[in-house]
């Protein structure tokens, strides 16, 4: 089974919109960290947003939420007020366990194009 | 900042040629992986270490090598190229405590 889903190989949304990209989990450890990287079409990998299993409160960094429901084993990626430099490939993964040398396990990605 | 570098950027192979793909980074992680990323795929564990003189397999192992002599550097070997390992390969390091990933610049690989 996989670690990482996701669904929604691409997503199309307007300039100013807001979107929500889909990740779903599953592990059986207690403790896992959940990220989000985006990879625009220049090939860098950018990170954008972390959750750890134990946070209480959804990640947030700028325009980028992370919305963590831990019951339903989702952390969906929400972009506000989405720009046309947000055309790119995301990518959710989670690394399992506390220790922070240990592999992070990634989905297929989903590519978003923001048009104006 | 430097950060991770990785050598070279592009590479043409012939089948059952060897390569060595550098990797360097100057943050001190003592955490380094490499990933190979195809089309479709997402990306995929090759290689990790966990401190110098440590190794490990990851998900997709077969025809690769790699060595950690220094925390600096992680360099991977390809023993034998095929055309099955033409992908783009990312080498990373880690940072306490959360586990992000620093990426390098991605090296694109083309075994012909």
């Amino acid at each position: 089974a996989q670690k990482i889903t996701q669904t929604q190989p691409g997503m199309f949304v307007q300039e100013k919109e807001a979107v929500t990209l889909d990740c779903t989990y599953d592990t059986s450890d207690p403790s896992y960290g959940l990220f989000w990287y985006k990879q625009p079409s220049s090939g860098e990998m950018i990170f954008l947003i972390y959750q750890g299993s134990y946070d209480q409160q959804n990640a947030t960094e700028g325009r980028y939420s992370l919305n963590f429901q831990k019951a339903r084993k989702s952390a969906n990626l929400v972009i506000s007020a989405s720009q046309l430099g947000d055309s790119a490939m995301y990518f959710c993964a989670m690394r399992e366990g506390r220790q922070a040398g240990t592999a992070l396990i990634f989905g297929k990605g989903t590519t978003l194009s923001v048009s104006s | 900042n430097a950060g991770v570098t990785q050598t070279p950027k592009f590479q043409v192979l012939k089948t059952g040629q060897s390569m060595t793909l550098q990797c360097a980074q100057d943050m001190n992680h003592e955490y380094m992986s490499w990933y190979r990323q195809d089309p479709g795929m997402g990306l995929r564990l090759i290689h990790y270490s966990v401190g110098a003189g440590i190794t490990d397999q990851g998900e997709v192992p077969n025809g690769y090598n790699v060595s950690r002599s220094t925390t600096e550097d992680f360099p991977l070997r390809l023993l034998s190229a095929a055309p099955s390992q033409t992908s783009v390969y990312f080498c990373a390091s880690s940072e306490e405590p959360t586990g992000e990933l620093f990426f390098g610049e991605g090296s694109r690989l083309t075994v012909l």
